[in-house]
């Protein structure tokens, strides 16, 4: 079965300090990769995407992600968290690539202190 | 970027009513449009694909006589919850995806459903 596995619940950061919200996922064929946040009684904001090309992927708000296919993984990482990057964010992955139906990961809550 | 639009952002109705939901795509054509329903402190869960012009797709345990999908343009769509009872209330969102462009998805802002 297709899937997306986030497995921290939340992640505490001190700011100023590097971040990482990991993400796993089991797909046939070549995956189309999404990160998202979501801050309170919010729609999803889109942060980057990974289709094809390099495995480093940079988006939105400083934050990048790297897809590793041996370990099919994409794990969203920053440099220095800031506390207006606390939020909630989700993994998605596009079934049979392409744009398709996404399905989500349980999302993982980052926060960040002072 | 593309914006998508979605009316009402909280709605509050009695148990036994019917509920519409718009989501607008503001700046692009949208042949394809996603609702997704999301559950306290949960992840977001498909309920339908719509289709312009088309009957939407729903996804296994989504009753479709229940959740009413129409997508009679190219940038609105709509979500009738019918005979709502409270445990309907949910947060309900939209995305779409831009016709002829890269296909990236757009999604809305959320619209809070209360049931009484």
């Amino acid at each position: 079965a297709q899937s997306v596995a986030q497995p921290e619940d939340q992640v505490n950061v001190a700011e100023g300090n590097p971040l990482t919200v990991k993400c796993t996922y089991s797909v046939s064929g070549n995956p189309y990769l999404f990160w998202y946040v979501q801050y309170p009684n919010r729609g999803l904001q889109f942060l980057l995407k990974y289709i094809t090309g390099d495995n480093l992927v940079k988006g939105s708000y400083g934050f990048e992600a790297e897809f590793n296919k041996s370990q099919t993984s994409f794990h969203l990482k920053k440099p220095s968290a800031l506390v207006s990057d606390s939020a909630l964010y989700f993994c998605a992955v596009s079934l049979s690539g392409g744009y398709n139906k996404l399905i989500f990961g349980a999302g993982t809550r980052l926060a960040v202190h002072p | 970027g593309a914006v998508v639009s979605q009316h009402p952002s909280r709605v509050i109705c009695k148990s036994g009513t019917s509920v519409k939901i718009e989501c607008r795509s503001l700046d692009f054509q949208a042949t394809t449009m996603f609702w997704y329903r999301q559950f306290p402190k949960q992840s977001l869960m498909l309920m339908a694909t719509s289709n312009e012009g088309s009957k939407a797709t729903y996804e296994q345990g989504v009753e479709k006589d229940k959740f009413l999908i129409n997508h009679a343009s190219l940038t609105l769509s709509t979500l009738t919850v019918t005979s709502a009872h409270p445990e309907d209330s949910s947060f309900y969102i939209c995305s779409a995806r831009e016709a002829g462009g890269a296909g990236e998805l757009f999604f809305g802002e959320g619209s809070r459903l209360t049931v009484l």
